[in-house]
């Protein structure tokens, strides 16, 4: 099935830890995304990536890190420098990001971080 | 700030009835679109309606979009227990189309 797989489901955070989002995507999409999601908000963005090898800054990027060494792959690390992490994270991915052209996104499942 | 609010924030009806809700945002858009997420899940796309389309349909999907008044409304037809969900506005915030999303509607339909 194509689709976006993001792993764990669920995933606890001691202090002090760093730990890993994956999230892999075989729909050949240029453009992959990294959402937080707090109880009763929207979708505030973190990190995004347009071709392999780059990737910018979103909206709250303290605290967290990213790579995008391969097309299919854009891992999210949440390190121990994000006081708050307990959130749901979503993965998205779009086919392009062309100036002017609009794209929808398509989703992972999200993953769960608490902190314990 | 958040570029959509979304109202209500929640919709409690009974199956058959017809829900709708609202989202406003502030600076002129070219598309917007429309999501909605099933508790615990990840988002999926309704639709999309761009700025010199005035209504949309996609099944019992109904969206309105007035530029005049920067709002956009989703209109779920008949509705049923599994049409319970989230749904969420979402609005480019860039020329490269970046989105940003309202902070959602929970509809419950109850049987």
């Amino acid at each position: 099935d194509g689709g976006i797989t993001q792993s764990p489901k669920y995933l606890f955070r001691k202090e002090g830890q760093n730990v890993t989002l994956s999230c892999e995507q075989n729909l050949n999409h240029d453009a992959m995304y990294w959402y937080r999601q707090d109880p009763g908000q929207g979708l505030r963005l973190i990190y995004y990536s347009q071709i392999v090898n780059d990737f910018q800054k979103g909206d709250i990027a303290e605290g967290y890190s990213v790579s995008r060494e391969k097309k299919e792959s854009f891992p999210l690390t949440v390190t121990s420098a994000q006081k708050n992490p307990t959130a749901f994270y979503l993965c998205a991915s779009s086919p392009s990001r062309r100036q002017g052209e609009v794209e929808k996104l398509f989703f992972g499942s999200g993953t769960q971080l608490s902190v314990l | 700030s958040q570029q959509g609010e979304e109202d209500p924030q929640a919709l409690s009806i009974q199956e058959g009835e017809n829900a709708t809700m609202n989202c406003s945002y502030k600076t002129s858009i070219n598309n917007l679109q429309w999501y909605r997420q099933n508790s615990g899940r990840g988002l999926v796309h309704l639709i999309l309606i761009r700025s010199n389309e005035r209504e949309k349909h996609s099944g019992r999907l109904r969206v309105t979009l007035d530029t005049s008044k920067k709002s956009s409304s989703l209109l779920i037809t008949a509705s049923r227990a599994a049409d319970t969900a989230s749904y969420f506005c979402a609005m480019p915030t860039d020329s490269w189309g970046k989105l940003q999303f309202g902070a959602g509607t929970q509809v419950v339909v109850t049987p």
